[in-house]
């Protein structure tokens, strides 16, 4: 059965770059119809969606987020990551990786999440 | 880029009591629409994909329609398990998008 697993630092410092891992078991991350996906949810607020990667390369971003975001994927070690620069306190989230499958294209299986705190 | 707003952003009721959840997309996403349930301390959940289809093992008192512009998730005969916050998700396009949620609390 597939799983993932977010792995990184819980801690980043202002300005700095932020990186997290989602390693997937049970299953290719080459499978063609998955979709791979970052998703976050600041303490208390509500879930926004990052970024999404297909196993080809293909790469789809939050607009707001854009320029700071780099989703990549290791299809040796089945994993995918995420790149977020210049963080801010408001980059203090939740962060889940996520699996769009072939449900109507929701994300339907997460990671636990990791909890990412921005602070100096 | 799509808008989804759900109303209400929270909801009081008792146990037995049937609640509706209404998302709005700011275009038309014909059914693309996902449901989630996430509980504190815990990942989001799917509960309904395609608008109206039950994700396995989600039981029959879930259940969402709608399809265009504007969408409802039914929650009927409420259990105590399904106190918790809802979100919708347009899955209809890049950049992908939830709505800001919904809390569902006990009266």
């Amino acid at each position: 059965q597939l799983q993932l697993q977010e792995s990184g630092p819980g801690l980043a410092k202002p300005s700095e770059t932020l990186s997290l891992t989602c390693t997937v078991s049970g299953g290719s991350i080459t499978s063609y119809s998955y979709y791979w996906s970052w998703i976050r949810q600041p303490p208390g607020k509500g879930l926004e969606w990052i970024g999404t990667i297909y196993y080809s390369g293909s790469t789809y971003y939050n607009t707001s987020l854009k320029s700071r975001v780099t989703i990549s994927i290791d299809t040796s070690k089945n994993q995918f990551s995420l790149r977020l620069s210049s963080v801010t306190v408001a980059d203090t989230a939740v962060y889940y990786c996520a699996q769009r499958g072939g449900l109507g294209r929701a994300f339907d299986l997460w990671g636990q999440g990791t909890m990412v705190t921005v602070s100096s | 880029d799509i808008q989804m707003t759900q109303s209400p952003s929270s909801v009081s009721a008792s146990v037995g009591d049937r609640v509706t959840i209404t998302c709005r997309a700011s275009q038309g996403i014909n059914n693309w629409l996902a449901w989630y349930q996430q509980k504190p301390g815990n990942a989001p959940n799917l509960l309904i994909y395609a608008a109206s289809i039950l994700q396995g093992g989600v039981p029959s008192r879930f259940s969402g329609s709608g399809s265009g512009t504007d969408f409802t998730l039914t929650i009927s005969n409420l259990q105590p398990e399904d106190f918790a916050t809802y979100y919708c998700q347009q899955a209809h396009s890049f950049p992908s998008s939830f709505g800001q949620g919904t809390k569902l609390e006990i009266k």
